[in-house]
């Protein structure tokens, strides 16, 4: 149904630790973008990437940062993990702005911290 | 924060009736955008509003957007089983190109 792949499914880690997520874009999309939808919520924008720079940041910390690479697929890693970094964490990509044909979003990644 | 907000909450109806939700949000918006989520999995692209549309139709999906009362409304006629799922509406600001703000979302059971 999707052509946006996230790697891993589910990840448990412990408070502290780091965590890196990864994106494979939907071919030919260069934006992609993260989100952290807690249970019971809607999705919170996190960053976005337009051909490798970042391109927007919503209300997180330094802690989460974001790479993009030449194949525009991309990488979310979250530094020295909280409780509260448990979510579902989301990625989406698009030709450009989504003004016409919204996003594409991946299964996403349950992340469990311990 | 969430920009949009749904309404209700939780939606309980029987295959073949109609299902309605509505959105309202807060700041000047570029386009309005449904999607659907089937149990905590990823987000589906149902359908996207421009600001200078009023009414624009899917399928079976009927979407109205009311910029003068930041307000939109999701409706799936003759419902199915298949339609059960959570429904979110997502404003891309004006302010914020592309960079959706999201509601808590409507929670849809259809029964047979």
């Amino acid at each position: 149904e999707t052509g946006v792949t996230q790697s891993p499914t589910h990840l448990i880690k412990t408070r502290g630790q780091q965590v890196t997520l990864r994106c494979s874009s939907q071919s030919g999309h260069n934006t992609v973008s993260w989100y952290q939808q807690a249970l019971g919520q809607g999705p919170q924008f996190i960053f976005q990437y337009y051909r490798e720079e970042e391109n927007g940041r919503g209300n997180f910390p330094p802690r989460f940062s974001g790479l993009q690479f030449p194949n525009y697929s991309s990488e979310l890693n979250v530094n020295a993990l909280e409780l509260d970094d448990s979510a579902l964490y989301l990625c989406a990509s698009s030709v450009g702005t989504v003004e016409n044909y919204g996003y594409t979003f991946g299964s996403g990644t349950r992340l469990t911290v311990v | 924060s969430q920009q949009g907000e749904e309404d209700p909450q939780a939606l309980s109806i029987q295959e073949g009736e109609n299902a309605t939700m509505n959105c309202s949000y807060k700041t000047s918006i570029n386009n309005l955008q449904w999607y659907r989520q089937n149990s905590g999995r990823g987000l589906v692209h149902l359908i996207l509003i421009r600001s200078n549309e009023r009414e624009k139709h899917s399928g079976r999906l009927r979407v109205t957007l009311d910029t003068s009362k930041k307000s939109s409304s999701l409706l799936i006629t003759a419902s199915r089983a298949a339609d059960t799922a959570s429904y979110f509406c997502a404003t891309d600001g004006t302010d914020s190109w592309g960079k959706l703000q999201f509601g808590a979302g409507t929670q849809v059971v259809v029964t047979p």
